[in-house]
């Protein structure tokens, strides 16, 4: 496609159940960022990828979420016994060199509520 | 730990002002900054990169500006329209690092 695609775009969840939310970045792209974005704020960093190595997951905040690239493309972020608190847009960006001497392109997001 | 900052929060404009959004951030460390826009229910759409070595980029009627010592960038919009109203946010790249790190963004009303 031409340009990142997240799925689904919105998903409501009972308190306690997984999720999982897929991005397609762009073909050839070798970094991939996924961001979380809670309502009016800006996005933060939750992890990044270049290729299939997942080089830092600091951002995640918590052992609840898991991300996973496992052939350098498509991407999925895995969220375990969801909590109200992780209620927030979740944005997929991906760039086409390493780092981010480049511009960022990001997906339109998944939007996430847990009931 | 670098923190960006944008101000104004929110800006309601008549069209056809022109008009600037302020972002600036502490650590001047920075390797680039990007101006991004934001509608509502989707993604960001990024609108200018400036390189740290870049003292300004324009596209059309958009110019940005960056002054890497002190900290600030502006975003400034000629001739506003109202298909220019939407949330505005500003990120940095750090050199030792390739995450963004955003303000909260400026949401930009222009009125018809």
């Amino acid at each position: 496609g031409a340009g990142v695609s997240q799925s689904p775009r919105y998903k409501v969840a009972k308190r306690g159940q997984d999720v999982a939310l897929r991005c397609d970045p762009i073909s050839g792209h070798v970094s991939l960022f996924w961001y979380q974005q809670a309502l009016g704020q800006g996005p933060e960093f939750l992890t990044y990828f270049q290729n299939e190595a997942q080089l830092d997951k600091s951002g995640l905040p918590s052992d609840r979420f898991f991300a996973e690239r496992p052939e350098g493309s498509v991407s999925t972020l895995k969220i375990q016994r969801t909590q109200q608190e992780d209620s927030a847009v979740y944005l997929c960006a991906s760039s086409e060199i390493r780092g981010l001497n480049t511009e960022a392109f990001f997906g339109q997001g998944t939007r996430l509520t847990v009931v | 730990k670098q923190e960006v900052t944008q101000i104004p929060a929110a800006l309601s404009v008549p069209e056809g002002e022109n008009l600037v959004l302020n972002c600036s951030f502490t650590d001047s460390a920075i390797y680039n900054l990007q101006w991004f826009r934001q509608d509502p229910g989707k993604g960001l759409t990024s609108l200018l990169l400036i390189q740290s070595s870049q003292r300004e980029q324009t596209s059309g009627r958009l110019n940005a500006s960056l002054d890497k010592s002190s900290g600030r960038s502006t975003l400034y919009i000629a001739a506003s329209q109202p298909g220019d109203s939407a949330t505005y946010l500003c990120a940095v790249a750090m050199d030792s690092s390739y995450k963004l790190i955003f303000g909260s963004g400026t949401r930009l009303l222009v009125r018809p």
